[in-house]
C-alpha cells in the first residue's frame, strides 16, 4: 500500500513569489492535514481538509491556504512568501473522522523542503 | 482542553544505554497517546501508540512506553541504545476516534554517543 506523497521534494522561491505544494493521502483516507516544521519550531498545524472542505487552520495569515480535490489529494499555497516560511512542509492523511475505532493516527509523507531566498 | 508536555529538548545518552523520553499530558477525558519518530529530513512515523486496551504498549525498534493515568505520564523507553535511535521524537495526544484532534508535543531530540 502507497504511503503519503507529497511533491516536490525541495522547492526554491524568492521573497513575495508564491508555492505550491502537492499531497496525496493513503487511498481510503479522506483527511488531509497540513504542518509547518521550521528549524527549532517544532510541529505547527497549518490546515485540515475532509471531504473537500477546510475544517480547520491553526495561527497562519490568509497568505497560507490550500484546497482539496475530489480525489482527496491537496495543496498547499503560500503567497508573498516570506523568509519565515522557510521551513519542512508535513501532510498528513488519516481515515474520516469517527470511524476506523479509537485512536486513528495520522499518516505522514517526507516532506516538501521551502527554501525561501 | 489536552496538552502535551515533552520534557527536554535534546536528550544525550551513550551507545546501549537506557534510553527514557518524557511525555505528560493533560486530557479531561481518557485519552489517546502516540509517540511519532522523525529521521532528518523525512516524516514522522508511528512508534507506538495507546488505545486504552493494555497500559503497557510496545513499539517498533524495541520502544515501549507505559501508559499511567495516576501520573498523566506516557514516557518511551528502550532498553539499549543504537546509534541508529538517533532522531527527534514526538509525542501527542487526541481524545475519540477523530485523528483530526491530535495535539503534538515540542519534540525531544535524541542524540547517541557512541
Amino acid at each position: 500500500e502507497a504511503g503519503v506523497t507529497q511533491s516536490p521534494t525541495h522547492l526554491i522561491k524568492t521573497r513575495g513569489q508564491q508555492a505550491t505544494l502537492r499531497c496525496s493521502p493513503i487511498s481510503g483516507h479522506t483527511s488531509v492535514y497540513w504542518y509547518q516544521q521550521a528549524l527549532g519550531l517544532g510541529l505547527q498545524f497549518l490546515l485540515w481538509y475532509d471531504e473537500g472542505e477546510e475544517r480547520n487552520r491553526g495561527n497562519f495569515p490568509p497568505r497560507f491556504s490550500g484546497r482539496q480535490f475530489p480525489n482527496y489529494s491537496s495543496e498547499l499555497n503560500v503567497n508573498a512568501l516570506e523568509l519565515e516560511d522557510s521551513a519542512l512542509y508535513l501532510c498528513a492523511s488519516s481515515t474520516t473522522k469517527g470511524t476506523g475505532g479509537p485512536g486513528n493516527e495520522q499518516f505522514f509523507g517526507p516532506g516538501t523542503r521551502l527554501t525561501v531566498l | 482542553a489536552q496538552s502535551v508536555t515533552q520534557l527536554g529538548s535534546h536528550v544525550s545518552v551513550s551507545e546501549g544505554a537506557l534510553v527514557l523520553l518524557r511525555c505528560n499530558y493533560s486530557s479531561s477525558v481518557p485519552p489517546y497517546l502516540f509517540w511519532y519518530v522523525q529521521y532528518p529530513n523525512q516524516g514522522l512515523q508511528l512508534l507506538l501508540k495507546y488505545t486504552s486496551a493494555a497500559t503497557l504498549v510496545k513499539g517498533i525498534n524495541g520502544f515501549e512506553a507505559e501508559f499511567k493515568k495516576s501520573e498523566t505520564s506516557f514516557h518511551l523507553t528502550k532498553p539499549s541504545a543504537h546509534m541508529s535511535d538517533a532522531a527527534e521524537y514526538f509525542c501527542a495526544v487526541t481524545h475519540g476516534s477523530s485523528a483530526s484532534k491530535i495535539i503534538f508535543g515540542s519534540g525531544t531530540r535524541l542524540s547517541i554517543r557512541p
